[in-house]
């Protein structure tokens, strides 16, 4: 069965700073897509970034972006320039491309913004 | 105008009542999901279905049911609640063609 850690519960940055969350996930399969997910207070669940395995190239949104080492199955999430916004719940996730589209969430990083 | 509504947005409930949320989307999409969120555990799938006729359990489906009532609508039953039960519960839907899946602004669930 896959499994995704994500193994520090809780991280802060000065607004402004780089920040980098840690995901490691665990499968047999050579073919699946990663996510990372932001729930802020709101407590909605929004898409940040999402990568396909069969791509090499790492994949970028904005001030977002992820360092996919698939041999290593480490999927991290790289903040630039963080911004007050940026505080909320980040979830790491992991989708098969060969069964049913259930997603596996890690339990999350807490991350903070510090002003 | 959201895509994925839930309702209620917060429930307080006592044990052993009978409980249903509820979900609708506009997305036209097939498939539909209930994730449970607990502190510190993540997102867990409770059920999910991929169309009308098509519904399976997920890794906790224990003390809960479901309802496809039509493309666009989801529902989820506490026959009986019980306290810990109390959880955040997200309905998302999904589109196969772009690999990822749309949440619902969840709903706040407490047994006391």
């Amino acid at each position: 069965a896959q499994t995704v850690t994500q193994s520090q519960p809780e991280m802060s940055v000065q607004e402004a700073e780089t920040v980098t969350l840690s995901c490691t996930y665990d499968t047999s399969e050579s073919d699946y897509y990663l996510f990372w997910y932001k729930q802020p207070p709101s407590r909605q669940m929004i898409l940040v970034i999402r990568q396909e395995a069969y791509k090499q190239q790492n994949a970028t949104e904005n001030r977002f972006s992820v360092n996919f080492q698939k041999a290593a199955k480490s999927f991290s999430l790289k903040i630039s320039d963080s911004q007050l916004g940026d505080a909320a719940m980040y979830f790491c996730a992991y989708r098969s491309a060969n069964r049913d589209d259930k997603i596996i969430f890690g339990k999350g990083t807490r991350l903070h913004i510090l002003p | 105008d959201a895509d994925v509504t839930q309702t209620p947005r917060n429930r307080i409930t006592k044990t052993g009542k009978r409980i249903m949320l509820e979900c609708s989307q506009t997305k036209g999409h097939d498939r539909m999901y209930w994730y449970r969120q607990d502190p510190g555990l993540g997102l867990q799938l409770i059920y999910y279905s991929f169309d009308v006729k098509d519904i399976n359990k997920g890794e906790i489906s224990d003390g809960y049911s479901v309802s496809r009532q039509a493309q666009a609508k989801f529902s989820l039953s506490l026959e009986s609640a019980i306290p810990n039960q109390t959880a955040l519960y997200f309905c998302a839907t999904s589109d196969p063609n772009r690999n990822e899946q749309f949440f619902g602004p969840g709903t706040r669930l407490t047994v006391l």
